[in-house]
């Protein structure tokens, strides 16, 4: 069964770096994928953060580019996102998801990993 | 402001059909394949519809896409209980070069 699994803290101070990390397991990330990172603040709706290519071309939103940093590790079957310099505003259920394929929808969820960003 | 324009509500009486509208430009919709997505309350969004009107395995029947220029339509028959959720569209925008939402919209089954 393939799965995807977010993780890392659930605070984090306002003008530091939030940073969260996607397992995936059953699946090989090496495969030709986009794997992406989509966002939703308490009671909004769905914001595409970024999504990286298995050969580890990214593709950004362009009102989070400059803050916005997603990787990946083939060793550890994963992919990471980092976005600095937070503020109330990132607070959000962040989600890790896939088409597990070469296309912009995403068929595959993680649970989603509430980050509130406060002092 | 979302990109994608979508009702923030929608509401019709078990068994009944109802739909939710998805309206964008040219950059958008009317370029690019369109999904949607279900999202009940607490859970992950679930995808229901990719490539305008295909179904992933195991989304029955009920749930349809349709898409027109640059408006595009998630139809919903034989409502149950269980539909009342958040329901989202998506494309890629190559104006862009960005994933977009709409905004949501919330199916309430009376």
């Amino acid at each position: 069964q393939v799965q995807l699994q977010e993780s890392g803290p659930g605070l984090v101070k306002p003008s530091e770096t939030l940073s969260l990390t996607c397992a995936l397991s059953g699946y090989s990330i090496s495969s030709a994928c986009y794997w992406g990172w989509i966002r939703q603040p308490p009671g909004k709706g769905l914001e595409w953060i970024g999504s990286i290519f298995h050969s580890g071309s990214t593709y950004y939103n362009p009102s989070l580019k400059s803050r916005v940093t997603i990787s990946i590790d083939t060793s550890k079957n994963q992919f990471s996102l980092k976005l600095t310099s937070v503020t109330a505003a990132d607070t959000a259920v962040y989600y890790c998801a896939s088409p597990l394929g070469i296309d912009w929808y995403f068929d595959l969820w993680g649970r989603g990993t509430l980050v509130t960003v406060s002092s | 402001q979302s990109v994608l324009t979508q009702p923030p509500s929608v509401s019709a009486a078990p068994g009944q059909k109802v739909t939710i509208s998805c309206s964008g430009s040219n950059s958008n919709i009317g370029n690019n394949y369109v999904s949607w997505y279900q999202q009940l309350p607490g859970t992950a969004p679930k995808l229901l519809i990719y490539d305008n009107n295909k179904r992933p395995s195991g989304i029955p029947d009920r749930f349809s896409g349709s898409k027109s220029g640059t408006s595009a339509t998630l139809g919903i028959t034989g409502l149950q209980t269980g539909d009342e959720a958040d329901y989202y569209c998506g494309t890629w925008d190559s104006s862009l070069s960005a994933v977009v939402f709409g905004g949501g919209t919330k199916l309430t089954v009376l």
